[in-house]
């Protein structure tokens, strides 16, 4: 299978603590994006970082990169009870409007109050 | 509002039957897929159409088939050779590079 892979599977952690989910992938990539799911519901996208970008920042979320080796993480600094969710990773091997995504297997994350 | 619509939200087939999920989307976008999502699981892609009337298989195009028939509108259709189509189904479209999802097709086999 070409899917990739997260970890932790789960997180549990309280309001205010920072969360962090790791992604790994298998084959070259333009980019990669993080997804968050809600239970039942569509992805929506959170952020996308470029292969020739090592970090990058949106709000309370930070993205790294490490192409050598195949890896990204996810951070959510001071996280709510709203951050409650899946999180997936995608990478993507075009560099045009056409995205062909691999995802991984996902990270789900409970914040409790 | 723009955006991408998924008709029904729960589908419930007998074995042997074909259904159509509905996916429509007024983004304008070129680009559209459809993905199944087991539980606990990532996203596996079935097929996509990078324009109308053309469509190639995903990973797991087995017992599934669509049409591109209008740039707004990609059916996807379960048909009876899917041995296990009990899933969640999900369909995107994107022009960049962000894909925009629409709120699932839940589809049981009873």
């Amino acid at each position: 299978s070409q899917q990739g892979e997260e970890d932790p599977q789960a997180l549990s952690i309280q309001e205010g603590e920072n969360a962090t989910m790791n992604c790994s992938y298998k084959t070259s990539i333009n980019n990669l994006q993080w997804y968050r799911q809600n239970s039942g519901r569509g992805l929506v996208h959170l952020i996308l970082i470029r292969s020739n970008e090592r970090e990058k920042h949106s709000g309370r979320l930070r993205v790294t990169l490490d192409t050598s080796k195949k890896s990204s993480s996810l951070l959510i600094t001071a996280s709510r009870a709203a951050d409650t969710a899946s999180y997936f990773c995608a990478s993507g091997g075009q560099n045009t409007g056409f995205q062909k995504l691999v995802f991984g297997t996902g990270t789900r994350l409970l914040v409790s109050p | 509002d723009g955006g991408i619509t998924q008709s029904p939200k729960y589908l419930f087939r007998k074995e042997g039957q074909n259904v159509t999920l509905s996916c429509e989307q007024n983004l304008n976008h070129d680009a559209m897929y459809w993905y199944r999502q087991d539980p606990g699981q990532g996203l596996r892609l079935i097929y996509y159409s990078q324009i109308v009337n053309d469509f190639q298989k995903g990973d797991i195009a087995e017992g599934y088939s669509v049409s591109r028939e209008k740039k707004e509108s990609f059916p996807l259709t379960v048909t009876s050779a899917q041995k296990n189509p009990t899933a969640f189904y999900l369909c995107a479209s994107n022009f960049g590079y962000e894909q925009f999802f629409g709120p699932g097709t839940r589809l049981t086999v009873l």
